[in-house]
């Protein structure tokens, strides 16, 4: 257990509605992490925060954004969702975000839009 | 540009073989931090090693040693004795100095048969 949590686990949903999938980062980690995972696309970094920030931007739509909160917790937005949007949602912490940490990713959500 | 590649797609072994799974990096930067992770049927992705770019010593953790050659841009891992519990998806993954994304290989996917 790498202390990440996520939820939900599983959200089946229709194309054109919005979801918002959940991250809690390990007890002390600042930063969190967003990355999209398909069997076509492999794992893409989609976004960071640190301490509540914004600090990089992957490959995220427009259609899709993240917040993180005063607690640290984070969620992620997707709108007007696609068939193609359908993939494994996974959240990472790391301690601050610099280059030398590792990731503690969550169990993932797995999002697929009918 | 950063990239990695893992150009081994699927890999199949017997259990107790040994078995080399390659990674190839691209950077520009001279400082930069490369990472393996491993993804079990479960999916939740598990760290297993950090190596940055100033240490070519190679690492031995038990079962798995990682091989860092600078000079070939390579970050390869061996699993020595495989056992049924090895297979997995392992990911490499580069991120530089300064840089805010982790750039992910498209990951080997690993069966050990008993």
């Amino acid at each position: 257990d790498s202390g990440v949590t996520q939820t939900p686990k599983h959200l089946i949903t229709a194309t054109g509605q919005r979801v918002t999938l959940r991250c809690s980062p390990r007890s002390g980690d600042l930063s969190v992490y967003w990355y999209q995972q398909s069997l076509d696309q492999g794992l893409q970094f989609l976004i960071q925060y640190y301490n509540g920030e914004e600090r990089a931007k992957g490959n995220i739509l427009e259609r899709f954004s993240a917040q993180q909160f005063p607690d640290l917790h984070s969620e992620l937005n997707l709108s007007s969702l696609e068939l193609g949007d359908s993939a494994l949602y996974f959240c990472a912490s790391s301690a601050d975000g610099g280059s030398y940490n590792e990731q503690f990713f969550g169990p993932g959500t797995r999002l697929t839009v009918l | 540009a950063q990239k990695v590649t893992q150009a081994q797609t699927e890999i199949s072994v017997v259990e107790k073989e040994d078995v080399t799974l390659d990674c190839v990096y691209e950077t520009r930067d001279t400082t930069y931090y490369l990472f393996w992770y491993k993804q079990p049927p479960s999916g939740e992705l598990v760290f297993l090693i950090r190596r940055n770019s100033f240490d070519e010593q190679n690492e031995i953790s038990g079962r798995y040693s990682w091989n860092f050659q600078k000079s070939t841009s390579s970050f390869n891992f061996t699993i020595t004795a495989s056992q049924v519990v090895d297979s997995a998806v392992y990911f490499c993954a580069l991120k530089e100095t300064g840089g805010f994304k982790t750039i992910f290989g498209a990951g080997t996917r690993l069966f050990v048969k008993a």
